[in-house]
C-alpha cells in the first residue's frame, strides 16, 4: 500500500524557517518524481515544487523561488521541503504528492494527508 | 503564471449532467495535453479523476469524462450522485521561464 506521511508543520514567526518531511512507503520511491502542493485555508490548490527521481532537476513556483528548496533522500525514501523567509502568505496545508507512472508533471496518483504550516507572530 | 480559470460553483440535481470548464492560455492548456482533474472532499486530500485531458485512471467511474478545445478544458460528470459533491480542480503543465504546474482556482459542486 502506497503511503505518504508528511511531518514538520508547526507555527513559525514571519521571517522564520522550517523543514517539512514526507516519508514514503509501498512503492519504489527512487523511480518517481515527487511534488509539493499547498492549500491555503479555505482556498484552492497551489503547486509549489517538483524534484525528479535522481534529484538532479527541481522546479519551483514563482511564489517560492529563491526561498524554498526541495530535496530527497532515496536511501531513506524521504522527500523534503526547506522553507526560508516565511511570510503569512505561506500559511497553508502542505501536501507531498507522487507523480503517476508514465505521466509527466501534472498527474498525482497518491497524496499525503498534509501538514499545516502557520506563519504568525 | 496565473491560475487557470474555473467557475466558482456549479450545481445540478441527481441524475443530471454538469460540465466544469477550465480556461487557460496558449502557454498551458492550449498547447499541452498534460492536463488533469482532481476531486477534493472536505478535509481530504485530492484524488485524480482525469489525466492527459481525457484518460481515466483505474477505479474512476465512467461518469467522469474530460475534453479540451483550444485554451479550454472541460470535465463532465454524468448521472450526478450526492457523493459527487466537493471541490474540483484542473491542473495543467505550463512553461514560464521553466516548466511549471498550474492549478485552476477550483469549482464547488453542489448536488441539489
Amino acid at each position: 500500500e502506497v503511503q505518504l506521511v508528511e511531518s514538520g508543520g508547526t507555527v513559525v514567526q514571519p521571517g522564520g524557517s522550517l523543514r517539512l518531511s514526507c516519508a514514503a512507503s509501498g512503492f519504489a520511491f527512487d523511480t518517481f518524481s515527487m511534488h509539493w502542493v499547498r492549500q491555503r485555508p479555505g482556498k484552492g490548490l497551489e503547486w509549489v515544487s517538483l524534484i525528479n527521481r535522481r534529484a538532479d532537476v527541481a522546479y519551483y513556483a514563482d511564489s517560492v523561488k529563491g526561498r524554498f528548496i526541495i530535496s530527497r533522500d532515496n536511501s531513506e525514501n524521504s522527500l523534503y521541503l526547506q522553507m526560508y523567509s516565511l511570510t503569512t502568505d505561506d500559511t497553508a496545508v502542505y501536501y507531498c504528492a507522487k507523480e503517476a507512472r508514465g505521466t509527466q508533471f501534472v498527474t498525482f496518483d497518491f497524496w499525503g494527508q498534509g501538514t499545516l504550516v502557520t506563519v504568525s507572530s | 503564471q496565473s491560475a487557470l480559470t474555473q467557475p466558482a460553483s456549479v450545481s445540478g440535481s441527481p441524475g443530471q449532467s454538469i460540465t466544469i470548464s477550465c480556461t487557460g492560455t496558449r502557454s498551458d492548456v492550449g498547447t499541452y495535453n498534460l492536463l488533469s482533474w482532481y476531486q477534493q472532499r472536505p478535509g481530504k486530500a485530492p484524488r485524480v479523476l482525469i489525466y492527459e485531458v481525457s484518460k481515466r485512471p483505474a477505479g474512476v467511474s465512467y461518469r467522469f469524462s474530460g475534453s479540451k478545445s483550444g485554451n479550454t478544458a472541460s470535465l463532465t460528470i454524468s448521472g450526478l450522485q450526492a457523493d459527487d459533491e466537493g471541490d474540483y480542480f484542473c491542473c495543467s503543465y505550463a512553461v514560464s521561464n521553466t516548466p511549471i504546474v498550474v492549478f485552476g482556482g477550483g469549482t464547488r459542486l453542489t448536488v441539489l
